[in-house]
């Protein structure tokens, strides 16, 4: 059963353009949305963990800039900016934020620059 | 401190045998370590997890260990078959929602 939506699969960025990416929530009992990256070494690293519709964060890490957004109960987006060297971006959902909640991936947008 | 530390990174075992994988953790409010799957073109799927009560859990061939003094948790795979080639990663899950990944471990397993 997929539990999150992700489009696309695989997107090519000219560099120095931005990119939007957006997860859809399938399944309402895993509220908690967030965003992890994967860079080019397979090392996952936790980006933003959004609950509510309107909450909003950004952050910049080697390599790309990110702004979050959690537009609806079930709609998540990250925008991804500056990037110089390519990524894959996981929408994750859980069912709460407290102690051993499973989380689970989406199948990911990898992001390559041009 | 928030890192996980994973050994091996690569790893190499004939079909039927055992291979491990250890992990280590530095925050001692950590109470839930899952242990994730990821095969090439995919995306990372949960295949067991431990919290922070229990020594010893076991799903069919995948046995975890955790021993919360030294801070070390494991993973066993029994009986090893060439679908158990990939990318495994631990994680542990302290006081935040967020989960700290170790770097991976690629275990190929040939026939």
């Amino acid at each position: 059963v997929t539990l999150l939506e992700q489009n696309p699969r695989w997107r090519l960025v000219p560099r120095g353009q931005a990119v939007n990416l957006r997860c859809i929530l399938k399944n309402s009992q895993y509220p908690w949305m967030s965003w992890y990256q994967q860079d080019l070494q397979k090392q996952l690293q936790w980006l933003f963990t959004l609950r509510s519709p309107g909450d909003k964060e950004v952050k910049s890490l080697p390599g790309a800039d990110y702004l979050a957004t959690r537009v609806t109960d079930t709609e998540l987006r990250l925008q991804v900016a500056n990037m110089s060297q390519g990524r894959t971006l996981y929408c994750t959902c859980s069912a709460g934020q407290g102690a051993g909640e499973r989380l689970f991936f989406g199948h990911g947008t990898k992001l390559s620059v041009l | 401190g928030e890192q996980v530390e994973q050994l091996p990174s690569i790893l190499r075992v004939q079909e039927g045998s055992s291979a491990s994988i250890n992990c280590s953790y530095e925050d001692s409010a950590s109470n839930y370590f899952p242990w994730y799957k990821q095969e090439p073109g995919e995306n990372p799927k949960l295949i067991i997890d431990i919290r922070s009560n229990m020594e010893r859990k076991q799903i069919q061939e995948l046995i975890v260990l955790l021993d919360k003094k030294a801070k070390r948790f494991s993973l066993h795979i029994t009986d090893t078959q060439p679908g158990d080639s990939a990318m495994y990663f631990c994680a542990d899950q302290g006081g935040s929602a967020k989960l700290i990944f170790g770097e991976g471990t690629k275990l190929t397993v040939s026939s």
